[in-house]
């Protein structure tokens, strides 16, 4: 069976600083990844996924994740923290491997910026 | 173009009530999920619709709870007999095809007293 494990349920950073939000996963197939954040009162967005082409992922409004077989993670980061990317992002993992299918969230991850 | 919609936007109901809860997908989208949000359990997959057909329905959490699409368009969400546990926020999503992309509505938020 597929899962994701968030590592951190809160993240602060200050406004100019690196984030680094972290995902574990376990997969019985090779996986296909995403994260999505939610803005507060908005719907769910897609900021990148992986589906075994590159292990390195690039994202909108400048996030990337690395996927690392051999460490089962799938880390979002981003060099330079901005007020608005106050959110909670969500790691996901697709129940069908190479499909999209029915996604299997993480707990989500509450990131904070502090000016 | 417009994006998925759901509604009502809130909904607020009695112990033991029914309630449906409507989503209408981005127009030519043939996949269509429904999630669950909430503070205990996270976001939990409930149902998939492909076409007017539901090949998983393995996240329904009980019989209460039940989903139909007509048209290959709307889709309805039923909670019969409404417990406490069931206030959440109800997502739906659709995608153009099962393994493309999934855009989600704003959700609605049920809240059962």
């Amino acid at each position: 069976a597929q899962s994701v494990t968030q590592l951190d349920s809160h993240v602060s950073v200050s406004e100019g600083t690196p984030v680094l939000l972290r995902c574990n996963y376990s997969s019985s197939y090779s996986p296909s990844l995403f994260w999505y954040v939610q803005h507060p009162n908005k719907g769910l967005q897609l900021l990148l996924k992986y589906t075994s082409a590159a292990t390195l992922v690039k994202g909108i409004n400048g996030f990337e994740a690395e996927f690392k077989k051999s460490e089962t993670s799938f880390h979002l980061t981003k060099p330079s923290a901005h007020m608005s990317d106050a959110a909670e992002y969500f790691c996901v993992v697709s129940e069908y491997g190479g499909s999209q299918g029915n996604l299997i969230f993480g707990k989500g991850t509450k990131l904070s910026v502090k000016p | 173009g417009a994006g998925v919609s759901q509604s009502p936007s809130n909904k607020v109901t009695e112990k033991g009530k029914d309630v449906e809860l409507r989503c209408d997908p981005i127009s030519g989208h043939t996949a269509l999920y429904w999630y669950r949000q909430s503070l205990g359990q996270g976001l939990e997959f409930l149902i998939y619709f492909q076409g007017n057909s539901a090949p998983d329905k393995s996240g329904l959490p009980s019989d209460r709870f039940s989903a139909e699409r007509t048209g290959g368009s709307v889709s309805t969400l039923t909670i019969q007999r409404t417990q406490q546990e069931d206030s959440a926020v109800y997502l739906c999503a659709s995608s153009l095809k099962p393994d493309h992309e999934q855009y989600f509505g704003p959700g609605t938020r049920l809240t059962v007293t």
